[in-house]
């Protein structure tokens, strides 16, 4: 079946230009988690999902990063005004696990975004 | 930041040799997972260890956990070159929020016929 998938795969943007990253999880999995990965370190959770519901959003470095998911299914985390620290791939995770279930997380292969 | 480190950070092996990384961790946990990530693609799921289990064994993967030392080590036996990929532990906690998974800083594997 199908896995997550994120669009686009790599991105480019200059300085101070708006992005927005989508990802499309496992269908029927609840819930949904941001993860940021900078070169050659582990992923840092971003924000997750329960549905549609934004449970937790600690991990976003700034005001500058938003993330949605309205319907419960697609999301998109969206970037204004990026900075050249904000480059790193952007991966997106889902999971059938409701609070308190340790189900395995299923990664999508990442958004590449490069600030120039 | 990083939940914790992992020790090596790089391991080159010859095929068929047996490879074994270790991970260490700073807060109490719920459950540690170890993750494949190769070059240019997603991480991949490998092994879920809870945190009332001391060792757990997956095909050729042998996981231990010894919580009071905060501590995990992921055994891969009889390697081979497809196993060239970097390796992360991963720990959670039950929060509010959900899962979350918070990632150690991951060990490059090379595997050389």
């Amino acid at each position: 079946g199908a896995g997550v998938s994120q669009s686009p795969r790599y991105k480019v943007a200059k300085r101070g230009q708006d992005v927005a990253l989508r990802c499309d999880p496992i269908s029927g999995h609840v819930s949904l988690f941001w993860y940021q990965q900078a070169l050659g370190q582990g992923p840092e959770f971003l924000t997750y999902f329960q549905n549609e519901a934004q449970l937790d959003k600690s991990g976003l470095p700034s005001d500058r990063f938003f993330a949605e998911r309205p319907e419960g299914s697609v999301s998109t985390l969206k970037i204004q005004r990026t900075q050249q620290e904000d480059s790193a791939v952007y991966l997106c995770a889902s999971s059938l696990e409701g609070r308190g279930k340790p189900y395995e997380q299923y990664f999508g292969p990442g958004t590449r975004l490069t600030v120039t | 930041s990083q939940q914790g480190e992992e020790d090596p950070q790089a391991l080159s092996i010859q095929e068929g040799e047996n490879a074994t990384m270790n991970c260490s961790y700073k807060t109490s946990i719920n459950n540690l997972q170890w993750y494949r990530q190769n070059s240019g693609r997603g991480l991949v799921h490998l092994i879920l260890i809870r945190s009332n289990e001391r060792e757990k064994h997956s095909g050729r993967l042998r996981v231990t956990l010894d919580t009071s030392k905060k501590s995990s080590s992921l055994l891969i036996t009889a390697s081979r070159a497809a196993d060239t990929a970097s390796y992360f532990c991963a720990t959670s906690r039950l929060t509010g929020g959900g899962n979350k998974l918070t990632f150690g800083t991951g060990t490059q594997l090379k595997v050389e016929l």
